[in-house]
């Protein structure tokens, strides 16, 4: 079956520009998360959704970042007024969660962040 | 608190020689512990994981780990590497309860030379 789904592949925007990142989660996953994976930097937790619980946001690095997830299904991760230093892979991943029963998480191919 | 140390941002190995890729974890509490791996230019894949029972664990592509709770650490093998094994390995934690979110390592990038 099809798998996690980000969208672009790419992005190239100018410093102070807003964007919108797009994923897609395999059918049936209750749980969706996003990491930045930064070089040298290994995968860093950015935010998680379950179901139709509050999500834990504790991983955005600032007010700038946002996120939200419509439907239970697809999320989009929002980065307004973009830095240079938010430049980075961001990864989706979703899962079958249930709290404290491991479940793999699936992840996507990451879009790719380049602000000039 | 769960966090994860690889040591060795870079392993190379021979074709044919042992493959070692070092990880150890610091958690409050007994962890869940995975290896994920990344082929260029994809996404990660989940190789092998450690939840309870047998602290010997295979995974795919002939990838094992093991914990070990008295050295807190959870290391990768393979036996004898081969060139499609070249890709960038992280380790992650997550707490056996709560949230299913994990905590990753800064990877290792897996070269192996001809």
């Amino acid at each position: 079956g099809a798998g996690v789904s980000q969208s672009p592949s790419n992005k190239v925007t100018e410093k102070g520009k807003d964007v919108e990142l797009r994923c897609d989660p395999i059918s049936g996953h209750t749980a969706l998360y996003w990491y930045r994976q930064s070089l040298g930097q290994g995968l860093e937790f950015l935010i998680y959704f379950q179901g139709n619980s509050a999500p834990d946001k504790s991983g955005l690095p600032s007010d700038r970042f946002s996120a939200e997830r419509t439907g239970g299904s697809v999320s989009t991760l929002t980065i307004q007024r973009t830095q240079q230093e938010d430049s980075a892979v961001y990864l989706c991943a979703s899962s079958l969660a249930n709290r404290g029963i491991n479940s793999p998480l699936h992840f996507g191919n990451g879009t790719r962040l380049t602000v000039t | 608190a769960q966090s994860v140390t690889q040591l060795g941002s870079h392993v190379s190995v021979s074709e044919g020689a042992l493959v070692l890729l070092r990880c150890n974890y610091s958690s409050s509490v007994p962890p869940y512990l995975f290896w994920y791996v990344q082929y260029p230019n994809q996404g990660l894949q989940l190789l092998l994981k450690y939840t309870t029972g047998a602290t010997l664990v295979k995974g795919i592509n002939g990838f094992e780990a093991e914990f070990k709770k008295s050295e807190t650490s959870f290391h990768l093998t393979k036996p004898s590497a081969h060139m499609s094994d070249a890709a960038e390995y992280f380790c992650a934690v997550k707490k056996q309860t709560g949230a299913n979110n994990l905590f990753f390592g800064t990877g290792t990038r897996l070269t192996v030379i001809p």
